[in-house]
């Protein structure tokens, strides 16, 4: 079992709706957690972190993190064109001294 | 606020040189600065930590004595390429974190450098 693990798509979502990305995780123990976008032939940005079981918000994104059963998950409403990007899961593991573990991330593709 | 450059954003040299890539903390004091490498269609993959002062730890698999790190202010880590070979080529991304704030804990990364050996 992967340490982080995110389905590769592509998700293909229309203009306006909701993009719900997923990320589970096998160290029962990580208390930190990250999602990244990247563009094609850029490096990661980060968009959010959360470290509380539940849902925090940023402007149109919504992080939500179940550590009862280890997955991260993170919510784009009204997803725009330029939302189009893969994005990359990031987990703190449990003695990892600030290393981050990645998922392989998932392509977003929204469409007109 | 947390911006990390990194320098240069892409290079190509020949087989057997090396390369120095340099990633700087604009805004903050990085204690810890990572290199990460990433191949076409790949998700990242870390190839060393380092701390401000001291010497890099490198994740398994990585050749120390071919990627050296040099740490040896809060705002700036160099790696070096050593006798660079084709295989090598990659996309070669830093990233930083520093103490208190945003920057606490939390990985910022720099815009990459493309290198191309040929």
């Amino acid at each position: 079992q992967k340490e982080v693990e995110q389905n590769s798509g592509p998700l293909s979502v229309p203009e306006g709706a909701i993009a719900s990305l997923n990320c589970t995780y096998s160290d029962r123990g990580s208390q930190s957690f990250f999602w990244y976008r990247q563009y094609s032939g850029k490096s990661p940005e980060l968009i959010m972190s959360i470290y509380s079981n539940g849902d925090k918000e940023d402007g149109r994104f919504t992080a939500q993190l179940n550590k009862a059963n280890q997955y991260v998950s993170l919510l784009i409403r009204d997803s725009q064109p330029s939302d189009s990007a893969t994005y990359l899961c990031a987990v703190e593991l449990t003695g990892g001294g600030n290393k981050l573990t990645f998922g392989t991330g998932t392509q977003l593709k929204v469409e007109l | 606020g947390a911006v990390v450059s990194q320098h240069p954003s892409w290079v190509i040299c020949k087989s057997g040189t090396s390369v120095k890539i340099e990633c700087r903390s604009l805004d903050f004091q990085a204690t810890t600065m990572f290199w990460y490498r990433q191949f076409p269609k790949q998700s990242l993959m870390l190839m060393a930590t380092s701390n401000e002062g001291s010497k890099a730890t490198y994740e398994q698999g990585v050749e120390k004595d071919k990627f050296l790190i040099n740490h040896a202010s809060l705002t700036l880590s160099t790696l070096t390429v050593t006798s660079a070979h084709p295989e090598d080529s990659s996309f070669y991304i830093c990233s930083a974190s520093g103490t208190g704030g945003k920057v606490a804990d939390t990985q910022y990364f720099g815009p990459g450098t493309r290198l191309t050996v040929l």
